[in-house]
């Protein structure tokens, strides 16, 4: 149970593109939903916060308007980097959560963002 | 305030020998703990989790934890390591009035032959 699917795994694409990521939670529901971006060799950076229906809670340097989170049901939630750049390039991990700050956080396996 | 410390950044041990990968952790309230597992390019699994319930937390794939309040520890433990533990291990809390997560550094398990 608990499963997270993420798509696509590997992007690779051309500066000034736009890219979608995909997040679902198969088998349960996710009244929360978390975007974290992973840099070689190091811990998750948490990027945006979103619960369905409402506009997602952005961490203190994350541009929204760069990284616009949609969250429109209790199984999707999408991650678009607008007009990407090689600076954007890295690891961008989804989690779900059903319930409270006490249950676990489901991740997806990532994807690796290339933009040349 | 919340944080969390992982106390070795790197372990390496031989294949059927103990792996024990420290964490401490400090919490305003109560908290919830998790230990995730990471191999390379991929997502963070799920090991145990610690939510007040019994302080030592079994596992899946023979992990397991013991919370210790008095010294403020969560420290991951399996008795006989296997070359398919080799990977990056995180730490994590969480408690009441948090929406989000709070890691530790990372602890990168090395098994040897």
């Amino acid at each position: 149970g608990a499963v997270v699917s993420q798509h696509p795994s590997r992007v690779i694409c051309k500066s000034g593109t736009s890219v979608k990521i995909e997040c679902r939670s198969l088998d349960f529901q996710a009244t929360t939903m978390f975007w974290y971006r992973q840099f070689p060799k190091q811990s998750l950076m948490l990027m945006a916060t979103s619960n369905e229906g409402s506009k997602a809670t952005y961490e203190q340097g994350v541009e929204k308007d760069k990284f616009l989170i949609n969250h429109a049901s209790l199984t999707l939630s999408t991650l678009t980097v607008t007009s990407a750049h090689p600076e954007d390039s890295s690891f961008y991990i989804c989690s779900a959560r059903e319930g409270g700050f006490n249950q676990p956080q489901h991740f997806g396996d990532g994807t690796r963002l290339s933009i040349l | 305030a919340q944080s969390v410390t992982q106390l070795d950044s790197h372990v390496s041990v031989s294949e059927g020998t103990p792996v024990l990968l420290r964490c401490n952790y400090s919490s305003s309230y109560s908290p919830s703990l998790f230990w995730y597992v990471q191999h390379p390019n991929k997502g963070l699994q799920l090991l145990l989790k610690y939510t007040s319930a019994a302080t030592l937390v079994k596992g899946i794939n023979g992990f397991e934890a013991e919370f210790k309040k008095s010294e403020t520890s969560f420290h991951l433990t399996k008795p006989s390591a296997h070359m398919s533990d080799a990977a990056e291990y995180f730490c994590v809390v969480s408690s009441y009035g948090y929406n989000k997560l709070i890691f530790g550094a990372g602890t990168r398990l090395a098994v040897h032959p």
